[in-house]
């Protein structure tokens, strides 16, 4: 039973192409998050999406675009992809403000 | 937003405890301090929050410094599982988490 899940887990690709990255939970939670960890493993949050609204929108490029089907999906569409784009991101969901479950990362590489 | 202080690496011993800190000077009055951790190749899992009170639960324990500037995180007994990287973070409520690099902790067998 998997709580967060994300596909694709690996994802390669080249500079320019547009891709999406999915995420499900299965928990129940109103709260749900995409974050990016980089090469040397900080890990930021991108954005915030509460019932279906985003909520929290960091300074992200607007190649990145969050999309929420309903509360249980939380995908992000990435558009003109870059060298930088290259890291593991990271879904994540909540219910309350103080345990997040994260899902097990989608390494995007882009050449 | 408020800022932690995490040693990068600590190491410890197998089945001994494990004691990691953390520093939080500008921690103000309506922020909880939490602990995450990221095991090799797997997102971040969360271990333990508090607000002012020292706190347990079946991972750890979280001791929080009584002017609240500094809190320790207490593995009982460090088995080779518990190898990753915490994360100790500040966060209000609503606002987002902001990780930092956190302590990379080794356990030797």
């Amino acid at each position: 039973d998997t709580a967060v899940s994300q596909t694709p887990k690996y994802l390669v690709t080249q500079m320019g192409n547009d891709k999406s990255i999915k995420c499900e939970q299965n928990l129940g939670h109103d709260t749900m998050y995409w974050y990016k960890q980089d090469s040397k493993k900080f890990l930021k949050i991108m954005f915030s999406y509460n019932n279906k609204e985003l909520i929290i929108n960091e300074t992200v490029p607007n190649r990145f675009s969050p999309k929420s089907p309903d509360k249980a999906h939380l995908n992000l569409h990435i558009n003109s992809l870059e060298l930088g784009d290259s890291a593991v991101y990271f879904c994540a969901s909540s219910h309350s403000f103080y345990e997040q479950y994260f899902g097990p990362g989608t390494r995007l590489t882009v050449t | 937003d408020a800022k932690t202080t995490q040693p990068n690496s600590m190491e410890s011993n197998e089945e001994e405890p494990v004691h990691l800190p953390c520093n939080h000077s500008t921690i103000s009055g309506t922020d909880y301090i939490h602990w995450y951790r990221q095991l090799p190749s797997q997102g971040p899992e969360y271990v333990i929050h508090g607000l002012t009170s020292n706190v347990n639960n079946r991972m750890a324990s979280l001791a929080i410094a009584e002017d609240r500037k500094s809190s320790t995180l207490i593995l009982h007994r460090a088995t080779l599982r518990d190898a990753a990287v915490y994360y100790c973070i500040l966060n209000n409520y609503g606002q987002n988490f902001v990780f930092g690099p956190g302590t990379r902790l080794s356990v030797l067998p």
